[in-house]
């Protein structure tokens, strides 16, 4: 089954305890994405990348790193939490100029 | 600074009602614009549209582009309870822009 896969779906921690959220993809899309989703404001972009080795930063990349050694995977790196990052994560993957998203289950963060 | 607007925000009808749903951009090298329905997880796809003025349907769901005056809406027909959603719109450029979303409850 075609499927985009974030782990943990749900999560609480505390400030400055660094994680990871880890997205797997099994459709060999070339594009992928991280999003925030938080009350009022949609979707916004953290990083996306078009390849392997190729990352770029979005609309809201600080306090976040990623990294694409894999085609299949886009894990995203929280070094040192702050509270302001509790939200919710989408993951995404896609092909063609175009574009169709294919999006995770979402992972919901908490940090207190 | 690229922008993607959807208005209304926030929107409640009756069962059976027609409802449309505005999407309105300014990015620079537009390339698609795609529609997503938002239950209470990820986003799923609905329409993706390249051209102005080619209706996209699917059953009660339709949507049409304007490239000219930079918009495109989403029309729902008959609504049922199970269209209650967040609808969302997308504009790709160089990269993929969202709007906010238009939250529809549709009471039975």
């Amino acid at each position: 089954e075609a499927q985009v896969t974030q782990n943990p779906r749900y999560l609480i921690t505390v400030t400055g305890k660094k994680l990871t959220v880890t997205c797997s993809q099994n459709m060999n899309h070339e594009y992928m994405s991280w999003y925030r989703q938080d009350p009022g404001l949609g979707l916004r972009q953290i990083y996306y990348s078009m390849n392997v080795e190729v990352t770029d930063k979005g609309d809201v990349p600080e306090g976040y790193k990623v990294s694409r050694k894999e085609k299949r995977n886009f894990p995203l790196i929280l070094e040192s939490p702050s509270p302001n990052q509790t939200s919710l994560y989408f993951c995404a993957s896609g092909q063609g100029r175009n574009r169709e998203l294919f999006f995770g289950e979402g992972s919901r963060l908490t940090v207190l | 600074e690229d922008k993607v607007v959807q208005s209304p925000l926030s929107l409640v009808v009756h069962e059976g009602d027609t409802v449309t749903l505005n999407c309105s951009y300014e990015v620079t090298n537009f390339r698609s614009l795609l529609w997503y329905k938002q239950e209470k997880k990820a986003p799923t796809f609905l329409f993706m549209l390249t051209s102005s003025g080619i209706e996209k349907k699917s059953g009660r769901l339709s949507s049409i582009l304007d490239k000219k005056e930079l918009f495109s809406i989403l029309n729902i027909t008959a609504t049922q309870t199970g269209d209650s959603a967040v609808y969302l719109c997308a504009v790709v450029n160089n990269d993929m822009r969202f709007g906010a979303g238009t939250r529809l409850t549709v009471k039975p």
